[in-house]
């Protein structure tokens, strides 16, 4: 069965400085990946995907992510956060031919003046 | 384009009555998907439809919880006989085909008392 840890449930960091939120995943094959914000009293939006290719993916306001195979991985990189980037971040995965996606536990982001 | 949208925001029933949960998918997707939102559980997926017909329920719990597509422009997730543990932010997603990202609405949170 198909999963995703993401090992950190609160990551602390002060504004300005650079972020990574981990994700790991679990499947037999090769999966969609994505990475989500939920931010307060809001729905999920989507901050960018891996389908194949460049395994180096932008997204929007700056996130970028880094699918590796080898380790199983899809972490979520920010060069310089800022305050209002606090709030939850998901990592998801879609395998085969079904189109559920299935997310992480997330990993909540305070970004501290 | 006003996304996803999902009516009501918030509900409140009371043990034993049913709830019915309203999502109006982006124009023209064809996909629509329903996921449940606890602090325990995370992210859960529930059910999806494609070209209104119901594609894969196997998120749904096996009572009380049915879920309907009847035209392209709306869709309904109904609970019968409440239940605290029912208590969730029931989420709705649209995609515009098959392979598409999902597009997510703000969630209807359900508190049954």
């Amino acid at each position: 069965a198909q999963s995703v840890t993401q090992p950190d449930a609160r990551v602390t960091v002060s504004e300005g400085a650079s972020l990574q939120l981990r994700c790991k995943y679990s499947s037999s094959v090769t999966p969609y990946l994505f990475w989500y914000v939920q931010y307060p009293r809001q729905g999920l939006q989507l901050l960018l995907k891996y389908y194949s290719g460049d395994p180096v993916v932008q997204g929007v306001n700056g996130f970028e992510a880094e699918f590796s195979k080898s380790n199983s991985s899809f972490h979520l990189r920010k060069a310089s956060v800022h305050w209002s980037d606090s709030a939850v971040y998901f990592c998801a995965l879609i395998t085969g031919n079904t189109r559920k996606l299935i997310f992480g536990l997330g990993t909540t982001l305070q970004v501290q003046p | 384009n006003a996304g996803v949208i999902q009516t009501p925001r918030h509900k409140v029933t009371g043990k034993g009555q049913e709830a019915t949960l309203w999502c109006e998918p982006i124009s023209g997707h064809s996909a629509v998907f329903w996921y449940r939102q606890t602090i325990v559980q995370g992210l859960e997926f529930l059910t999806y439809f494609r070209n209104q017909a119901p594609i894969d329920d196997s998120g749904m719990p096996k009572e009380r919880f049915s879920a309907q597509m009847p035209n392209q422009s709306h869709s309904t997730l109904k609970i019968q006989s409440t239940q605290p543990q029912d208590s969730a932010v029931y989420l709705c997603a649209s995609s515009a085909d098959y392979y598409a990202e999902q597009f997510f609405g703000p969630g209807t949170r359900l508190t049954v008392l």
